[in-house]
């Protein structure tokens, strides 16, 4: 099995330019997230989606905008990169009711310059 | 969810067991503890949880006192490769979200 696979791993943009991260998982997870991590930070909580159809803001939503697209796919929208933005993304997945916790992806590196 | 706070570093000596130490003095009945790693650059990893009693899987021991309020991870025979950043968390049965703070770095010396 895959897990969680995140596209692509590296990435760098120009301040006002706009991407999307991708994110699937293949074990039939109800729940989604996107994490970034920035330089000897923990992990902060960007979006997340309970289950197909739902998404609701983490702690650091500014900037950013989701779609959890299906059960396996939940993407992340940077509309207009901003240098304060340049971290490691995170996806994870879950089930609502988890007894093994979260399996992530390998991440995301983005710098905007 | 209730807040944890772990030593910012260790170290230990390869072949020796790894304890790294959780106070949660303020954690609630149904919040269970829960452990990840990180290695560097790579995604966090699922390491064990439990909510009152010790556990153990091929990876490590989780020890929790009998008031809960604070608990032990233990690598019984740390590696090289067991040199990662440690995370407690804390969080409701319920809550599907978890809340990283900055975690333990164990360095495991040669």
């Amino acid at each position: 099995n895959a897990g969680v696979t995140q596209t692509p791993k590296f990435q760098v943009l120009k301040t006002g330019q706009s991407m999307t991260l991708q994110c699937a998982q293949d074990m039939n997870h109800n729940s989604m997230y996107w994490y970034r991590q920035d330089p000897g930070m923990g992990l902060r909580l960007i979006y997340y989606s309970a289950s197909e159809g739902t998404t609701d803001k983490g702690e650091v939503p500014n900037g950013y905008n989701v779609s959890r697209l299906n059960k396996r796919e939940f993407s992340l929208r940077l509309e207009s990169a901003a240098p304060s933005q340049t971290s490691v993304y995170f996806c994870a997945s879950s089930e609502i009711r988890d007894s093994y916790g979260y399996t992530f992806g390998s991440g995301t590196r983005l710098t905007v310059v | 969810d209730a807040k944890t706070t772990q030593p910012t570093s260790m170290d230990c000596a390869e072949g020796r067991a790894a304890n790294l130490p959780c106070n949660h003095s303020t954690i609630s009945g149904n919040e269970y503890v829960y452990w990840y790693r990180q290695i560097h650059s790579q995604g966090p990893q699922y390491i064990i949880h439990g909510l009152k009693n010790n556990e153990t899987n091929e990876m490590a021991s989780l020890i929790i006192t009998e008031d809960r309020k604070s608990s032990t991870l233990i690598l019984p025979h740390a590696t090289l490769r067991d040199t990662a950043v440690y995370y407690c968390i804390v969080r409701p049965g319920s809550n599907y979200k978890l809340t990283f703070g900055k975690g333990t770095l164990l360095t495991v010396n040669p």
